[in-house]
């Protein structure tokens, strides 16, 4: 069956950089689209960033354009987010999920906590 | 971007009663391909988003037939048929129609 683990948060201060990866198992990784999302404390969900099955097209939300970069590994199965210039703000755990048909989130990881503080 | 506002945002329902979630949406959803894709998520507590719903109306696979979707223009409606004690959460809608694609701010649905 599908499955989507996250790796990489951690503490660290603001204005450093962390990388998240996620690695997929149990489906044709190089076939779907894959979405981060993101939920701070207490607070509800925020999309942050897509890239297409072959990484040839990729979106971002408001808050992090210009300091995140989604990437991909197809031949390893794997989905990253570079974030850079990190902020308080950007505290939250981080999701990935699968794009699938009729352009639905239909699988998500468990997630990877950031905190960002100094 | 595409504002969600869902109401209420939290909903104190007895077990074996039906709950209705709302999705407003401020702008249209019609994608240029003429569908609408219009989602809703359940957030168990400690639990990650689970799709439940997907343009508008379509279950996905292996969400109980007590959970339906409806809607069309600008607002849409989750309606639980018959509350359960394991449909305590978080509910979210969220539109792929548009990038940024966007979320409602969640309802929390609760046991009296």
């Amino acid at each position: 069956q599908v499955q989507l683990v996250e790796s990489g948060g951690g503490v660290v201060q603001p204005g450093r950089s962390l990388r998240l990866s996620c690695a997929a198992s149990g489906f044709t990784f190089s076939s779907h689209g894959m979405h981060w999302v993101r939920q701070a404390p207490g607070k509800g969900l925020e999309w942050v960033a897509v890239i297409w099955y072959d990484g040839s097209n990729k979106y971002y939300g408001d808050s992090v354009k210009g300091r995140f970069t989604i990437s991909r590994d197809n031949s390893k199965n794997t989905l990253f987010l570079q974030m850079n210039s990190l902020r308080v703000e950007d505290t939250a755990v981080y999701y990935c999920a699968r794009w699938g048909n009729d352009k639905r989130l239909d699988s998500w990881g468990p997630g990877t906590r950031v905190t960002v503080s100094s | 971007d595409i504002v969600l506002t869902q109401t209420p945002l939290s909903s104190p329902v007895t077990l074996g009663q039906p709950a209705s979630i709302s999705c407003r949406s401020g702008q249209s959803l019609v994608h240029t391909d003429g569908n609408i894709y219009l989602s809703w998520l359940q957030q168990r507590p400690g639990q990650p988003p689970r799709l439940l719903i997907y343009k508008v109306s379509n279950r996905f696979s292996g969400v109980p037939d007590r959970f339906s979707g409806s809607g069309a223009g600008t607002d849409f409606t989750l309606k639980i048929s018959r509350v359960e004690a394991e449909d305590v959460g978080v509910y979210y809608c969220m539109q792929t129609t548009q990038f940024p694609h966007t979320f409602g701010q969640g309802t929390k649905l609760e046991i009296k």
